[in-house]
């Protein structure tokens, strides 16, 4: 069936370094845009990054540009987020998700906290 | 950026009753707006898109519409698996794609 499971959060501390990754299967990966969303303990949904079908587009939230890289290997369906300089506001569960127009398969996400 | 708003913030109803939530955009999102339900320890799933349309496999008593800036996610009869929280999306000025802070539906 259709699936992603998202994978490598952890506890790191202020200033550290995460990748998370996910994994999808059931679906023609090289098709679609991937996307990274996450959701700070408590709160709502935020918007991360995408990629495009090829790994050739790229968007960040302002939020997170300059620290944050989004890559994918459609030879093995994965999609990566590489999050580098970690802040406390980065803690949250991260969700990657396949973009149809709207975000409409999710991971079952993974929590990154970022404490010292 | 546009800025959803939604209301109410929570929502205390009984099973078999009717749920009406909103969401506002601060800008005209033309029909760009998408609905998801979250329930705890869960991922959020899309119920909605493009305003009106149901998602697959999302039940017949759940309904969107609106357009422009004025948006509404109807419950026609809550049953017992629909108290979640539920989220409004836009994504009109894609990539920057922003969601509402979320409705809670609780039972009453």
């Amino acid at each position: 069936q259709v699936q992603l499971v998202d994978s490598g959060g952890g506890l790191v501390k202020p200033g550290g370094s995460l990748r998370l990754s996910c994994a999808a299967s059931g679906f023609t990966f090289s098709d679609y845009y991937m996307t990274w969303i996450r959701q700070a303990p408590g709160k709502g949904l935020e918007w991360v990054s995408y990629i495009s079908n090829g790994g050739d587009s790229i968007y960040y939230a302002d939020s997170v540009k300059g620290r944050f890289t989004i890559s994918r290997d459609n030879a093995k369906n994965l999609v990566y987020l590489q999050m580098n300089s970690l802040r406390a506001e980065d803690t949250a569960v991260y969700y990657c998700a396949r973009e149809n127009w709207y975000p409409d398969i999710w991971g079952r996400g993974t929590l990154v906290t970022v404490s010292s | 950026e546009i800025v959803l708003t939604q209301s109410p913030v929570t929502l205390s109803l009984s099973p078999g009753e009717r749920a009406t939530l909103s969401c506002r955009a601060s800008q005209s999102v033309s029909s760009y707006l998408a609905w998801y339900q979250q329930k705890p320890g869960q991922a959020p799933r899309l119920l909605i898109y493009g305003a009106s349309n149901r998602a697959t496999g999302i039940p017949a008593r759940f309904s969107g519409s609106g357009s422009g800036t004025d948006f509404t996610l109807t419950i026609s009869s809550l049953e017992p698996e629909d108290f979640a929280v539920y989220y409004c999306q836009q994504r009109s000025n894609w990539p920057l794609i922003t969601f509402g802070p979320g409705t809670k539906v609780d039972i009453k």
